[in-house]
């Protein structure tokens, strides 16, 4: 099966860049998608189609690929950013949608 | 746009129960679905899709077969009808909306589905 792999934990200060990592074979002939999930609270979709911001999605956030890794940039982090993230494929041949395991974020 | 889970609870292992899902603020006709759960301090994990019309269903490999997604257009309902429930099956189940691509644009708050004897 699909797996998408992005690492467990990333931690920062206030004001600093995060980047968050999303792996998968043959991730470059799918769009990615990412989520941000506060605790308690149901997921937001940040990113579409690999880039696509939707609106009301501060321009902070960004998302990009190369290959078969794809990548979320928050920039200036802020303590409000802290969440865990969630990127997301649809494998289209398959009929399937795949979550990463997600990545808690920590703004120390 | 709005998304409204229902029909969670505790039930018993291999018993059944229905959640829906109403939808409001947008067109639901014309909007494919999907169903997602997460268990309680875990991550997400896909479940089911159902495309505007309801003529194209899938599922994940774990629930293939015992769960059942359908929507009443007419009501501006979608449905997930799980059957043959494991105390695995239990978590916090979100219905959400499809914005194209395969991403998910608008989700509901969630209904809780424990699975207990």
């Amino acid at each position: 099966s699909f797996v998408l792999t992005q690492p467990p934990s990333v931690s920062l200060a206030p004001g600093e860049t995060a980047t968050i990592s999303c792996g998968g074979n043959d991730l470059k002939n799918m769009f990615v998608h990412w989520y941000q999930q506060r605790p308690g609270q149901a997921p937001v979709l940040l990113i579409s189609s690999d880039i696509d911001r939707p609106s009301g999605i501060p321009e902070r956030f960004s998302g990009s690929k190369s290959d078969d890794a794809a990548t979320l940039t928050i920039s200036r982090v802020e303590a409000g950013d802290e969440a865990d993230y969630y990127c997301q494929v649809w494998a289209t041949t398959s009929g399937h949608g795949v979550f990463g395991g997600g990545t808690k974020l920590t703004v120390l | 746009v709005q998304l409204m889970e229902s029909g969670g609870g505790v039930v018993q292992p291999g018993r059944f129960m229905r959640l829906s899902c109403a939808a409001s603020g947008f067109s639901f006709s014309g909007s494919a679905m999907h169903w997602v759960r997460q268990v309680p301090g875990k991550g997400l994990e896909w479940m089911a899709f159902i495309l505007h019309d309801g003529e194209t269903r899938y599922y994940a490999e774990s629930v293939k077969g015992r769960f059942a997604i359908s929507r009443d257009n007419s009501r501006n309902t979608l449905y997930l009808q799980m059957s043959s429930l494991r105390t695995e099956d239990t978590a916090l189940y979100y219905c959400a909306k499809d914005r194209g691509g395969g991403s998910l644009d608008f989700w509901g708050q969630g209904t809780l589905v424990t699975v207990s004897s």
